[in-house]
């Protein structure tokens, strides 16, 4: 699996869009870009994910950049309940590649 | 339909004491995982398998052990606790790249 960076934190004002950025230089093409978010000390819970093609939910939009090397999930209008850590990691859509999540990004909302 | 089931929440075991972390899953997933969580260190990968009677070690396996005799449970195993086991563990079943995390337990070893 390919390896992920992400800065450690950001803040973000309540009611502005959050864009959380991850680089993946290493992504092969078969692996899609897989985002999560753990909310204080609950298990990480799946966001969104997308291979090529941005991405968008009820929760998030995900923008990976044509090269494929760096995505980045953006919340549209952040609310208190957002903070957490977002986790974002690579992998094959199938199998059964062992992953590691990292330490992710630590996104405060802002009142 | 539960998800992925730990118990229990919460543990407080002395130093050299032995243990069990049970994790069960509804889900019919072949793949499961132990992850532990410490402050500051993100989730790191203890151990995992890919179906009944496959396990493997993950990024920090030493001082744990793990056996899948079913699909549905993936138990945790400490032979013989330390201080440094204390942590938050997260077991997580896997379909693609969909993780279902478990609630978690806090263990203390003192």
């Amino acid at each position: 699996d390919a390896k992920t960076t992400q800065p450690p934190s950001m803040d973000c004002a309540e009611g502005r869009a959050a864009n959380l950025p991850c680089n993946h230089s290493t992504i092969s093409g078969n692996e899609y870009v897989y985002w999560y978010r753990q909310i204080h000390s609950q298990g990480p819970q799946y966001i969104i994910h997308g291979l090529k093609n941005n991405e968008t939910n009820e929760m998030a939009s995900l923008i990976i950049t044509e090269d494929r090397k760096s995505s980045t999930l953006i919340l549209p209008h952040a609310t208190l309940r957002d903070t957490a850590v977002y986790y974002c990691i690579v992998r094959v859509g199938g199998g059964y590649q062992k992953v590691t999540f990292g330490t992710g990004t630590k996104l405060q909302v802002i009142p | 339909n539960a998800g992925v089931t730990q118990t229990p929440k919460f543990q407080v075991l002395k130093t050299g004491q032995s243990m069990t972390l049970q994790c069960a899953q509804d889900m019919n997933h072949e793949y499961m995982s132990w992850y532990r969580q410490d402050p500051g260190m993100g989730l790191r990968l203890i151990h995992y398998s890919v179906g009944a009677g496959i396990t493997d070690q993950g990024e920090v396996p030493n001082g744990y052990n793990v056996s899948r005799s079913t699909t549905e449970d993936f138990p945790l195993r400490l032979l013989s606790a330390a201080p440094s086991q204390t942590s938050v563990y997260f077991c997580a079943s896997r379909a693609d790249g969909f993780y279902t995390f478990g609630s978690g337990t806090r263990l203390t070893v003192v």
